[in-house]
């Protein structure tokens, strides 16, 4: 079955410090990779949509010089949580769509946990 | 109005019972449904998609009702590892964008 890693899965860091989250599809290629944020007791909320070769596109509330997404290749996408704050704890997950599939469901990442203290 | 609307539970119910989810969602462009399972502090992970005719899966049958815009999930002879929330996932319109309802949790006792 497709597989998508992301890394870390646990971060804790002080205020001010930028964290990058890796999200990898292993055994297929991913054209768009979807970027997701969960608070306690919250639904996922979809942050931003990335497609390979191309800008992010943002959801609404969202800041883009914040939430810097960079997706160079078929397999890789990242997330850097620039100077973070404690309000930017939570769980970060990525999710993939292999690239021959329309309205097939997306494969997720196992999620990181981000910390700011 | 939330995108997808779901009933947060919690269900308690005991072992062998039967279980109904019900969510609804805003947009009636969607094309594509899915019930998610997600742990504590894991990542979702796809339970089944959800078909026009309705589809079953073992122990778990899948509803959609697109006139009313409506979805649901039911859960035959509950077993302690069913404990989990339970997302109702909708795709927004016509792009592959995924609105998860924000769960009903699930509580499996002895």
């Amino acid at each position: 079955g497709a597989v998508v890693s992301q890394h870390p899965s646990w971060v804790i860091c002080k205020s001010g410090t930028s964290v990058k989250i890796e999200c990898r599809s292993l055994d297929f290629q991913a054209t768009t990779m979807f970027w997701y944020r969960q608070f306690p007791k919250q639904s996922l909320m979809l942050m931003a949509t990335s497609n390979e070769g191309s800008k992010a596109t943002y959801e609404q509330g969202v800041e883009k010089d914040k939430f810097l997404i960079n997706h160079a290749s078929l397999t890789l996408s990242t997330l850097t949580v620039t100077s973070a704050h404690p309000e930017d704890s939570s769980f970060y997950i990525c999710s993939a769509d292999r690239a021959s599939e329309d309205n097939q469901p997306q494969h997720f990442g196992d999620g990181t946990r981000l910390s700011i203290l | 109005r939330k995108e997808v609307e779901q009933d947060p539970g919690p269900f308690n119910v005991p072992e062998g019972a039967t279980v109904a989810f019900n969510c609804t969602y805003s947009n009636s462009a969607s094309q594509s449904f899915f019930w998610y399972r997600q742990d504590c502090r894991k990542e979702p992970k796809l339970l089944m998609s959800v078909y026009s005719s309705g589809n079953e899966d073992g122990r778990f049958t899948a509803q959609l009702n697109r006139a009313s815009q409506y979805i649901s999930l039911l859960i035959r002879d509950s077993k302690l590892s069913d404990s989990a929330t339970y997302l109702c996932v909708v795709n927004k319109g016509g792009y592959n964008k995924l609105i998860f309802g924000a769960g009903t949790r699930l509580a499996v006792h002895p």
